[in-house]
């Protein structure tokens, strides 16, 4: 059966901290990794990983893939109280744009 | 803001009613995916529209069921309604490509009791 798990499940950190989150995945056909962060609703795209050991940046988060391991880590810096959300993985497989969600991980950022 | 646009936001319906729920996708996207996410759970995939034809289905029985017009815009409609349908509802927009990212809209939040 395929699975995406994200650890921790929540966290909480005070500002200034730098935070890893992990995902790990067992998914038939991969096709990409990505992140995303969930305020209130809307997920927001972060990044998208396809090729191993190759690190995005994006300001003070970045994010690796390993397929070899089959996760990936995303990493957040210097952290703000704005970065509070629930970090979502998703894999795609098989057909575009399909994605399979782990359960994220509760950031909590305290001033 | 995604272009992603959903309504309505919010919607309490009783146990074994019918509900749609809409989307509209942002402009020059050909496929909708429609996600369920209960509380404190990740999105789960209910299917895909490509070019107004189903493209893909996760494990929902088929009171789930959908829609694509020909201006790429979706319906979600769900029969028969059971309290664990109540969730945040989200569909994605994207070109259906491999690899390329998908926008979500602000989800519709369902409550059926």
């Amino acid at each position: 059966e395929d699975k995406v798990v994200q650890s921790p499940l929540s966290l909480v950190v005070h500002e200034g901290d730098t935070v890893t989150l992990n995902c790990s995945y067992e998914v038939t056909n991969f096709r990409s990794l990505l992140w995303y962060k969930q305020e209130k609703k809307a997920p927001t795209f972060l990044f998208m990983l396809t090729s191993s050991g190759i690190e995005k940046k994006s300001g003070r988060l970045s994010s690796i893939l390993d397929k070899k391991e089959l996760s990936s880590i995303l990493n957040i810096t210097a952290t703000q109280t704005g970065d509070s959300a629930i970090y979502l993985c998703a894999v795609e497989r098989g057909t575009g744009n399909q994605f399979y969600f782990g359960t994220g991980t509760s950031l909590t950022v305290i001033p | 803001e995604t272009g992603v646009t959903q309504s309505p936001t919010h919607l309490i319906k009783t146990r074994g009613q019918q509900v749609t729920l809409r989307c509209s996708s942002q402009s020059g996207h050909n496929t909708v995916s429609w996600y369920q996410q209960a509380l404190g759970q990740g999105p789960q995939f209910i299917f895909q529209y490509y070019r107004e034809e189903e493209n893909g289905r996760g494990n929902f029985p088929p009171r789930f069921s959908g829609l694509q017009f020909p201006n790429y815009s979706s319906e979600l409609n769900v029969n028969a309604l059971e309290l664990d349908d109540s969730a945040l509802y989200l569909c994605a927009s994207s070109l259906g490509l491999p690899n390329t990212e998908a926008f979500f809209g602000q989800g519709t939040r369902l409550t059926v009791v």
